[in-house]
């Protein structure tokens, strides 16, 4: 089983401040998604990200996936109420055929105005 | 369009009653997922259908059975559940066999058992 560790756990900021989520991992995965749910909804895909060293953006959300393809951050700059909700990263192993993902346990991200 | 379709929305049911979860799908996607989502904890795989054949069974109870009628489809039938049973149920479905492996996720459907 392939650990994927989440921080932190919780955030809680005002408007217009920055945030990094991290997901770590001592294996190596094919490709990972970033998710943001919100309570009684799907998980929202956000991004995926395949290549070593890739760096993606989403208007104001920076996503990097590590070197060696074993940990990924996702970044917000200038959080708005809007960006409030469960972040969820998810791996894809590397010889999993039936695409099996490891979630990480999530960070709840609150926004204040 | 990525869209993936539950319903129910919301179902409430007793320990004894009988009732189907539906998923549908429209892109083509030949690899199908249920997954039971507890409060603020991340989705748990329940079963994985590929090519409309069960690939994957997380040693879930018998009182969740799964059907894929054809591939743009996915059932979960529900009999007998236990108040421990209340989740969030979420459908996804991915490409098979071309190395995309992005999961796309429905709306889930709120189940409370009484």
């Amino acid at each position: 089983t392939q650990l994927l560790e989440q921080s932190p756990q919780f955030l809680s900021i005002q408007e217009g401040e920055n945030l990094t989520v991290y997901c770590n991992s001592s294996s190596v995965f094919s490709s990972l998604q970033w998710y943001r749910q919100e309570p009684g909804e799907g998980p929202v895909l956000l991004v995926t990200v395949v290549t070593g060293g890739e760096v993606k953006k989403l208007k104001r959300l920076t996503f990097q996936f590590g070197d060696a393809r074993k940990d990924s951050s996702l970044h917000i700059t200038a959080a708005q109420p809007g960006d409030t909700g469960l972040y969820l990263c998810a791996g894809a192993g590397k010889d999993d055929s039936w695409g099996k993902l490891q979630f990480g346990a999530g960070t709840q991200v609150v926004v204040t105005p | 369009d990525t869209e993936v379709t539950q319903t129910p929305k919301h179902l409430v049911m007793g320990m004894t009653n009988k009732k189907s979860l539906k998923c549908e799908q429209h892109m083509g996607h030949r690899a199908m997922y249920w997954y039971k989502q507890k409060a603020k904890k991340p989705p748990e795989l329940m079963f994985v259908y590929s090519y409309e054949k069960l690939s994957i069974n997380e040693s879930v109870p018998s009182r969740f059975s799964p059907e894929c009628p054809n591939s743009s489809l996915l059932n979960l039938h529900l009999h007998a559940l236990q108040p421990e049973d209340s989740a969030l149920y979420l459908c996804a479905s991915r490409p098979q066999g071309n190395g995309e492996e992005t999961q796309y996720f429905g709306p889930g459907t709120r189940l409370l058992v009484l």
